[in-house]
C-alpha cells in the first residue's frame, strides 16, 4: 500500500525533553510538509522540504527541527525551546511541491506534555 | 496567519439534508482546495478548484469559487452519517512552492 505513515500515535514530552517525530512516505515524492493543528483550528506550517538534503522554515518554525537525508523520511523534532508543544502534528507530502499540487497527509501525532 | 476561514464554524444537520460551507479568503490564489478530516485523523483530499474555473463538481460534492468575491462554498448533497466530519478550505499561492494556507474549518454533523 502506498501512503504516509507517522509514528507514534501519541507521544508525551517531559519539562526539557527533546522528542522526535517520525514521517515515512512510499509515494515517490519530492516535497514533504510539517503542520501543526491546535484544537478548533486549521494547520500551520512548520517546516518544509522540496528536495532531498533542503528545507525551509514555515511560519510557526520556532522550537522545531527537521532533516531530510533521505526521499522518504521527514522527522521532526520538538525541542525544548517550544514552550507550547501540545498539539497534533501533521505530516504530508505532495509531488515536487508545486503549486497546483494536492498534499497528502499521514494520519498524524498526538503530543502531550506530562 | 490564516488566509481562509470557513463559515458557519459548526454545522449540524440530518441525513439526506444538503451541507453547504462557505470559505473566503484574501490575497490572489492560483486555486483553492477543499479537504475534510475525521475525528483525530489526517486530511484527505476532496477537490481543488483552479482560479479561472467557477464550478466543479465530483460524486456529490460541488464546488464553486468566485474570485471577485474572494469566496469559494462547498455543497454536499444528499448528506450522510458517514460526512460527519470537519471540513477546511486551503489556498494556494499564485507563484512559489506549494504553500498552502488553511482555514479553521467547519465541523459538520449529520444525524440518522
Amino acid at each position: 500500500d502506498g501512503g504516509i505513515t507517522q509514528s507514534p500515535k501519541y507521544l508525551f514530552r517531559k519539562e526539557g525533553q527533546n522528542v522526535t517525530l517520525s514521517c515515512e512516505q512510499n509515494l515517490n515524492h519530492d516535497a514533504m510538509y510539517w503542520y501543526r493543528q491546535d484544537p478548533g483550528q486549521g494547520l500551520r506550517l512548520i517546516y518544509y522540504s522540496q528536495i532531498v538534503n533542503d528545507f525551509q522554515k514555515g511560519d510557526i518554525a520556532e522550537g522545531y527541527s527537521v532533516s531530510r537525508e533521505k526521499k522518504e523520511s521527514f522527522p521532526l523534532t520538538v525541542t525544548s525551546a517550544q514552550k507550547n508543544p501540545t498539539a497534533f502534528y501533521l505530516c504530508a507530502s505532495s509531488i515536487e511541491g508545486g503549486p497546483l499540487e494536492t498534499q497528502y497527509f499521514g494520519p498524524g501525532t498526538r503530543l502531550l506534555v506530562l | 496567519s490564516q488566509q481562509g476561514e470557513e463559515d458557519p464554524q459548526a454545522l449540524s444537520i440530518q441525513e439526506g439534508e444538503n451541507a453547504t460551507m462557505n470559505c473566503s479568503y484574501k490575497t490572489s490564489i492560483n486555486n483553492l482546495q477543499w479537504y475534510r478530516q475525521n475525528s483525530g485523523r489526517g486530511l484527505v483530499h476532496l477537490i481543488l478548484i483552479r482560479s479561472n474555473e467557477r464550478e466543479k463538481h465530483s460524486g456529490r460534492l460541488r464546488v464553486t469559487l468566485d474570485t471577485s468575491k474572494k469566496s469559494s462554498s462547498l455543497l454536499i448533497t444528499a448528506s450522510r452519517a458517514a460526512d460527519t466530519a470537519s471540513y477546511f478550505c486551503a489556498t494556494g499561492p499564485t507563484r512559489g512552492y506549494n504553500k498552502l494556507i488553511f482555514g479553521a474549518g467547519t465541523r459538520l454533523a449529520v444525524h440518522p
